[in-house]
């Protein structure tokens, strides 16, 4: 079945440190993926997508690519903040039936930004 | 942010007990989801609506049931709860097919 793996952390970086935090996938057909954040004691909250390959998806200083030779789609970014300090979650859509489109996570990356 | 409310926010109860938990939403979205998250495990989805009356199991739907008699509410019940079920639950919305899923805050339920 599908399914996404992420680099376990918690990964721990001084301010404006360059951030990368691999994510690969399983799938079948084209799924589109996500990365979403999750601060403390909130829901989670979506970071950015791209819904086809060689598709770049960016927000707020965060990129990820769509590569579907390597089934990865890494989330990057080049200077870090400490308020960029949660956990990261990337996923892929499942269609599934009904068209639910389901979401897989990967098991999320804990990022720790210090000052 | 999406208009999502979840209730409660924080519950305790004992094993052997019913809990039922609420999903509300306001932005008339077709799609309803309810996941748990646990260390280790990211979100693993319970159950999902695709519409009125429209519910299908997720992959870790054992010991939970779903309702959704209108479009704005998605009820998560666990008949009997067991220590096991002790976890976050958070309901997640999604306008139509190859839109992303939008996340209420969650509710932190504990079983004694």
């Amino acid at each position: 079945g599908n399914s996404v793996t992420q680099m376990e952390g918690p990964v721990t970086l001084s301010e404006e440190a360059f951030l990368t935090i691999n994510c690969t996938y399983t799938a079948t057909g084209y799924p589109s993926l996500f990365w979403y954040v999750q601060y403390p004691g909130e829901g989670l909250q979506l970071l950015l997508k791209a819904t086809k390959a060689d598709d770049k998806g960016s927000n707020k200083g965060f990129e990820a690519t769509y590569r579907k030779e390597t089934t990865s789609f890494h989330l990057e970014k080049g200077s870090v903040q400490v308020s960029d300090s949660a956990v990261y979650f990337c996923a892929l859509s499942d269609q599934g039936n009904n068209q639910g489109g389901k979401l897989i996570f990967g098991q999320g990356t804990e990022l720790s930004v210090k000052p | 942010d999406a208009g999502i409310t979840q209730s409660p926010r924080h519950k305790v109860t004992e094993t052997g007990t019913p809990v039922t938990l609420r999903c509300h939403q306001t932005e008339n979205h077709r799609y309803m989801y309810w996941y748990r998250q646990d260390p280790g495990h990211g979100l693993r989805l319970i159950h999902y609506s695709y519409g009125v009356k429209d519910t299908d199991k997720g992959e870790v739907s054992d010991g939970y049931s779903v309702s959704r008699s209108k479009t704005e509410d998605f009820l998560l019940t666990l008949e009997s709860a067991t220590s096991s079920q002790t976890s976050v639950y958070f309901c997640a919305i999604k306008q139509g097919a190859g839109q992303p899923q939008h996340f209420g805050d969650g509710t932190r339920l504990s079983i004694l």
